[in-house]
């Protein structure tokens, strides 16, 4: 079955630059969607195809694409930014399938 | 606003059947997919099926096909799960989430959830 492999953990400093990375053998002929998901509550959706940003959402959440990894950056990353991040996407037969989240800490 | 009410979730045995709803609003609801999402609480994130917005295309996840099966109804702008044949896996929080138009695929907003407790 198909799998999205996302690091377990990522921390960093307020101010400081947070990347998250997703990988997956479809990334380069499918799209990475990026969910963000604060204690107790509903997933948001923070990048859409790989890059876009829905509105709401600060432009210090960016997503790029390269090959077989996808990307979340939170450039200048805020307290508020700590919470679970999920990519998400599909491969050719249809399989929808998340990551297995990222914990960032901001502190 | 779009928003996604869920509910229906319960304490059900094993083997036993449950009903959750999905009520839409905020948005044209016959215009768009839904899906259903589950979440073990502490875990990650599992999608459990889709149908598409004339009900013309609906697909599942393994895990629950020939157990599970999602309707709409377009007048009442509400999705539904139907689980029968539970089981103590299927424990979690489900959510809905509104599909990405033109897609059966993809997703953006959620609603809370509703919880599903299965045991004897």
């Amino acid at each position: 079955s198909y799998e999205l492999t996302q690091p377990p953990s990522v921390s960093v400093s307020p101010g400081q630059t947070a990347r998250i990375t997703c990988s997956g053998d479809a990334l380069p002929k499918k799209y990475a969607y990026w969910f963000q998901q604060k204690s107790g509550q509903a997933p948001v959706l923070v990048i859409y195809e790989d890059t876009d940003r829905p509105s709401g959402i600060p432009e210090r959440f960016s997503g790029s694409s390269s090959g077989t990894v996808a990307t979340l950056t939170i450039s200048g990353a805020q307290v508020e930014d700590e919470a679970d991040y999920y990519c998400y996407s599909t491969d050719s037969s249809g399989n929808r399938v998340f990551g297995g989240g990222t914990k960032l800490t901001v502190l | 606003e779009v928003q996604l009410v869920e509910s229906g979730g319960g304490v059900v045995q094993p083997g036993r059947s449950l009903r959750l709803s999905c009520a839409a609003s905020g948005f044209t609801f016959d215009d768009y997919a839904i899906h259903w999402v589950r979440q073990v609480p502490g875990k990650g994130l599992e999608w459990v099926s889709g149908i598409s917005r004339n009900s013309g295309s609906i697909d599942y996840a393994d895990s629950v096909k020939g157990r599970f099966t999602i309707s709409r109804d377009n007048a009442k702008n509400s999705v539904y799960l139907q689980m029968n044949s539970l089981r103590a896996e299927d424990m979690a929080l489900y959510y809905c989430a509104r599909g990405i138009p033109g897609s059966l695929y993809y997703f953006d907003y959620w609603g809370q959830g509703t919880l599903v407790t299965v045991s004897s």
